[in-house]
């Protein structure tokens, strides 16, 4: 079955700092993966996507970076973050266009 | 302009009855639509979708139905458990014209189930 793997759980660094979240997906294949973020009292809103190795969309323009290194591994980057990056992070997976998507258990950015 | 539309911030409900969550959509480009479950601090967990083709579908307790001509959709989970207090979203597709076709969420409900 498949699973889905985001670390860290929780996070808090200082602005300025970079940032690095990773995402791995196991027992699929070639997956469409996503970048989500829940600010306080608001919905989810995506942030990257990726239908391939190096290939990544950016929905909104933003202080983040995504990149795909390998065909299961997505990573959220940033070289020096803001307050307002601070947030509630997800990764997600799906295979095909109309199929669920499926969600890590997330990392609670916060930025000080 | 938000394009998925959840205007019930929070449900309160009896425990044994029917909840209804209501969604409106504003893109007629989208075609897919979800609904979710999230508990806090965890990612949110899928609970059932529907095509535009069709105008409901059933799944145990909860049934999603589509009124594509109101653009609007409303889950329905009945009877009401009390594991069932937890913020629903409601996501659709199809609009961003990608491939990837990323999820368009609304801002969720707190449904929360009373004994």
């Amino acid at each position: 079955s498949q699973t889905i793997h985001q670390w860290p759980a929780t996070l808090v660094q200082p602005v300025g700092s970079p940032l690095s979240l990773e995402c791995t997906v196991e027992g699929t294949s070639n997956p469409n993966l996503y970048w989500y973020r829940q600010a306080a009292g608001r919905g989810l809103q995506l942030l990257f996507y990726s239908v391939g190795i190096g290939q990544i969309s950016s929905e909104v323009p933003q202080n983040l970076s995504a990149s795909r290194p390998q065909d299961r591994q997505f990573i959220l980057s940033s070289k020096k973050l803001l307050l307002s990056d601070s947030g509630f992070y997800l990764c997600a997976w799906s295979l095909l266009r109309h199929t669920e998507a499926f969600f890590g258990q997330g990392t609670r950015l916060t930025v000080v | 302009d938000q394009q998925v539309k959840q205007n019930s911030p929070s449900l309160s409900v009896q425990e044994g009855r029917i909840s209804i969550l209501n969604c409106d959509y504003t893109n007629s480009m989208f075609d897919y639509f979800l609904w979710y479950k999230k508990y806090p601090a965890e990612g949110p967990t899928f609970l059932i979708s529907i095509s535009s083709i069709k105008d409901k579908n059933e799944d145990g307790r909860f049934t999603v139905f589509l009124n594509k001509s109101a653009k609007h959709l409303s889950l329905h989970i009945v009877p009401s458990q009390p594991g069932d207090s937890a913020v629903y979203f409601c996501a659709a597709s199809g609009g961003s014209g990608g491939g990837a076709d990323g999820l368009t969420f609304g801002k969720g409900t707190h449904l929360i189930i009373q004994p």
